[in-house]
């Protein structure tokens, strides 16, 4: 299993910027995928969700209707498009697998992709 | 959303010491608790499942109890590659909210 976030780069405030998350070793389309980030020196902050399929998606309130979560199963890869970028979303943003075992866990992680949001 | 609260913050500890970390929910999440340990410039990674479930290829000095809304994650006989921040993490319902970390470093 091996998951490659990319698309991390400095942007400035207001502006737009998509990560992608390449996906190997396993069926994607079968697993829920989820986006975390993580500000410099802070702790774990849960960012969007998505299901296998793409129907049901997921955001928290810091982000919703500025983020869209979205995947393309024919390419084994998930999407996070990031707009109105403001300085407290500046993070490492990390994609994660979620199990399919009940438990919902998140079994396996992307390394992270840095989003520097400054002018 | 639901409020994890993890204590201590962070703690020292030698090596070859018992080490645990407490985890509290604001409600009721059965035993959807899951613990990761996360290391400097790195992801995540999965410890424990399901409160007590021990993630395939993860040492055994790591264990996990607890149901409700209190749980507990130990380290017994720590070595010097457990030394890191570990996190709780929710998976009742989204947002699957974390717990804001318990650094264990060298006393």
């Amino acid at each position: 299993v091996q998951l490659v976030e990319s698309g991390g780069g400095v942007v400035q405030p207001g502006r737009s910027l998509r990560l992608s998350c390449a996906a190997s070793g396993f069926t994607f389309r079968s697993y829920a995928m989820h986006w975390v980030r993580q500000a410099p020196g802070r702790g774990l902050e849960y960012v969007s969700a998505i299901n296998y399929n793409g129907g049901s998606t997921y955001y928290a309130d810091s982000v919703k209707g500025r983020f869209t979560i979205s995947r393309d199963n024919s390419k084994n890869t998930l999407y996070l498009q990031m707009g109105s970028l403001r300085a407290e979303d500046m993070a490492v943003y990390y994609c994660a697998r979620e199990t399919r075992e009940e438990d919902g866990s998140n079994d396996y992680w992307g390394q992270g992709t840095l989003v520097t949001v400054s002018s | 959303d639901i409020q994890m609260t993890q204590s201590p913050s962070s703690l020292s500890a030698s090596v070859g010491d018992r080490v645990t970390i407490t985890c509290r929910a604001s409600q009721s999440i059965s035993r959807y608790l899951n613990w990761y340990q996360q290391k400097p410039g790195k992801a995540p990674n999965l410890l424990i499942y399901a409160a007590s479930s021990l993630q395939r290829g993860v040492p055994s000095r790591f264990s996990g109890s607890g149901s409700g809304t209190y749980f507990t994650l130990t380290i017994t006989n720590l070595q010097p590659e457990d030394f890191a921040t570990y996190y709780c993490q929710q998976s009742y319902n989204v947002p699957r909210t974390f717990g804001q970390g318990t650094k264990v470093e060298i006393k």
